[in-house]
């Protein structure tokens, strides 16, 4: 069955730096991939969404990346601030293209 | 204007009782789904609905069933709840499954 993997729980760093997030997958081959942040105490949000044919998509001071050789996306939030300071979550279309799996997540803390 | 939104946000019920939560999005979307997030913030898909129809169903208990009255609601009933139902659980919507989701602010269920 398909894995995903966030590649840790917890990421500290200092405004103004880039963090960076990678999320792996095992037995599959997607067809896209998402990033979705979440709050504590709120639903996700939607980030970013990237296609198979796809190897990189910006949006202001993020940026995603999609290697399915590697088989893994890697997220970047650029001058970082304390407000980006949450949990981002990965999430894979599934087999049959009908739902989100969604990674465990890494909860990110940007310290001024 | 609230895009997809729960009720109730909050809810406390004894083991053995019923309960439902209600879920509607306006955005007009095709696909509706029911999420259950764990004390270790792990987001599994339970449900999902197109256009009324049941087209995923993950391998949860039959005590929970989702009722969609129209493309715009779906609701999850729940009977006979255990301790191990205690979750926050999330509705989302999407125009279809290769887009992104929009998440509602999430139901708070303990079960005592």
């Amino acid at each position: 069955s398909q894995k995903i993997e966030q590649n840790s729980e917890a990421l500290n760093i200092q405004e103004g730096k880039t963090a960076t997030l990678t999320c792996n997958y095992t037995n599959y081959s997607p067809a896209y991939l998402q990033w979705y942040r979440q709050d504590p105490g709120r639903g996700p949000v939607f980030l970013l969404l990237i296609r198979e044919n796809e190897k990189e998509k910006r949006k202001e001071r993020l940026k995603v990346t999609f290697d399915t050789t590697l088989k893994q996306s890697l997220f970047h939030i650029t001058a970082s601030q304390p407000a980006d300071s949450a949990t981002y979550l990965c999430a894979l279309d599934d087999q049959a293209g009908t739902a989100l799996i969604f990674g465990k997540g890494t909860t990110l803390s940007v310290s001024s | 204007d609230t895009a997809v939104s729960q009720t109730p946000k909050y809810l406390v019920t004894q083991m053995g009782n019923d309960k439902s939560i209600k879920c509607e999005q306006n955005l007009g979307h095709d696909t509706m789904y029911w999420y259950k997030q764990d004390s270790k913030k792990f987001l599994k898909i339970m449900f999902s609905y197109n256009n009324k129809e049941l087209i995923i169903n993950e391998t949860v208990p039959n005590r929970f069933s989702p009722k969609s009255p129209d493309k715009a609601h779906l609701n999850l009933h729940i009977n006979s709840l255990e301790l191990g139902d205690s979750a926050v659980y999330f509705c989302a919507s999407s125009q279809d499954a290769y887009n992104e989701q929009f998440f509602g602010p999430g139901t708070r269920l303990t079960v005592l």
